[in-house]
């Protein structure tokens, strides 16, 4: 238990579907960042928030969409998917965004797009 | 963007024997971690290297942070099977605004 959870835990959706990812921390960070995790590839850096900002977003196609409404939940909003976006997607949290040694993650979610 | 090599990608071992596993960059990192990922479960952090040349351990695990403050490397001694899991190094760029992941090393232990 690292104090950042993660639901749902298993997600499978039709490339037409909506839904959302949900993370919540209880560790009083004030960065949370989400991650995409591939087989056999490294973790790739989806968007940074410090402090309720958006302060990275790399070069993520807009069928995802992230919200946060306050330092302490992060949602990550999916619409008409494709296939290849099918991984475990990982929040973490650290205490700010200078602090990105001491990231927390989350269990994943596991998105398989159909 | 940065790229780490981390080798090998897989380890079969037998209980009790120890491993070696290792991450090189092309470029100067200020600070290299180690993680491992347990199945179905998100990274936790096992160590973290702050200066060239430092050896840290935690436990049956000791990390090396290069001279060259390019590569880094980490083993394990007298393996267990709760060692099993997906090892990630992973380094943060000198001004500090890009934590760089490599590929992982998946370790499988026989007990």
């Amino acid at each position: 238990e690292t104090g950042v959870t993660q639901t749902p835990r298993h997600l499978v959706m039709g490339m037409t579907n909506k839904k959302s990812l949900k993370c919540e921390q209880h560790l009083g960070h004030n960065a949370m960042y989400w991650y995409k995790q591939s087989a056999k590839k490294p973790l790739e850096l989806m968007f940074v928030y410090n402090f309720k900002e958006q302060t990275e977003n790399n070069s993520v196609p807009s069928r995802f969409s992230p919200e946060c409404p306050n330092s302490s939940h992060l949602f990550l909003h999916l619409h008409t998917l494709q296939p290849e976006d099918s991984a475990l997607y990982l929040c973490a949290s650290s205490q700010d965004q200078t602090r990105k040694e001491t990231q927390y993650f989350g269990p994943g979610t596991r998105l398989l797009v159909l | 963007g940065q790229q780490l090599n981390q080798s090998p990608q897989s380890m079969f071992i037998q209980e009790g024997e120890d491993v070696s596993m290792n991450c090189t960059s092309s470029s100067i990192f200020n600070t290299w971690l180690w993680y491992k990922q347990d199945p179905g479960e998100g990274p936790v952090l096992l160590i973290a290297l702050y200066k060239a040349g430092e050896l840290t351990s935690n436990g049956r695990l000791t990390a090396q942070f290069g001279i060259t403050r390019k590569d880094s490397f980490l083993n394990i001694s007298a393996s267990i099977p709760s060692d099993v899991g997906i090892y990630f190094c992973a380094g943060l760029e000198t001004s500090g605004s890009r934590l760089t992941f490599g590929e992982g090393t998946q370790l499988t232990v026989n007990p």
